[in-house]
């Protein structure tokens, strides 16, 4: 599985757009670039998956670069609800045996 | 529709005893995966399974066993509990209609051994 490297910790401030990058020099050709956020005390909640270009979803968007050696993570106007860690994951396992970073601390505040 | 379940939600266990911690889906999940995260940590896999009979290792599996006797059940065995042990425990399950696609979690198992 591709090694990731993203920051330890973000901060930001209310209705702020938030962009987290992850890189992932060694990206496999049938690897997905995966995004979970996880709250204090809860498990890891899906965020948004892509394999190249750009994904949107209701919650995020995801960037890919045509190398596909980084991704970029964009939250639009985060509230204090989306202070959490966040975890950027590449490889092909159908979500299961999944190797998690430590992700970034994203702290927003008022 | 329940998710994934996992009991108890806190555990408070002494030095060489044994447990099980269980989990259940009711999403007619194939995969199964167990984690445990440290605090400031990252998750890591303990033990995963791709279906029911088949079990594998991952990340960080000693001192811990699995089984899968149904599609719905992955419980996790403690054989002798120890202080380095003690962690939260995420089970997370996922069907693979393709590669690549998304895990869902538990809330987790909070586990301390004296």
């Amino acid at each position: 599985l591709a090694k990731t490297t993203q920051p330890i910790s973000m901060d930001s401030y209310e209705g702020q757009e938030v962009n987290i990058t992850c890189s992932h020099n060694n990206i496999a050709t049938n690897d997905y670039i995966t995004w979970y956020q996880q709250f204090p005390s809860q498990g890891p909640r899906f965020i948004i998956q892509g394999y190249k270009t750009k994904v949107t979803n209701e919650v995020a968007s995801l960037f890919i670069p045509a190398d596909r050696k980084s991704s970029t993570l964009s939250l639009p106007r985060v509230s204090l609800s989306d202070t959490a860690v966040y975890y950027c994951l590449v490889g092909q396992e159908a979500g299961t045996a999944l190797i998690f970073g430590k992700g970034t601390t994203l702290s927003v505040s008022s | 529709n329940a998710g994934v379940t996992q009991t108890p939600k806190f555990q408070v266990l002494k030095t060489g005893q044994s447990m099980t911690l269980q989990c259940a889906q009711d999403m007619n999940h194939e995969y199964m995966s167990w984690y445990r995260q440290d605090p400031g940590m990252g998750l890591r896999l303990i033990h995963y399974s791709v279906g029911a009979g088949i079990t594998d290792q991952g990340e960080v599996p000693n001192g811990y066993n699995v089984s899968r006797s149904t599609t719905e059940d992955f419980p996790l065995r403690l054989l002798s509990a120890a202080p380095s042990q003690t962690s939260v425990y995420f089970c997370a399950s996922s069907y693979p209609d393709r590669v690549g696609t998304e895990a869902f979690f538990g809330q987790g198992t909070r586990l301390t051994v004296v």
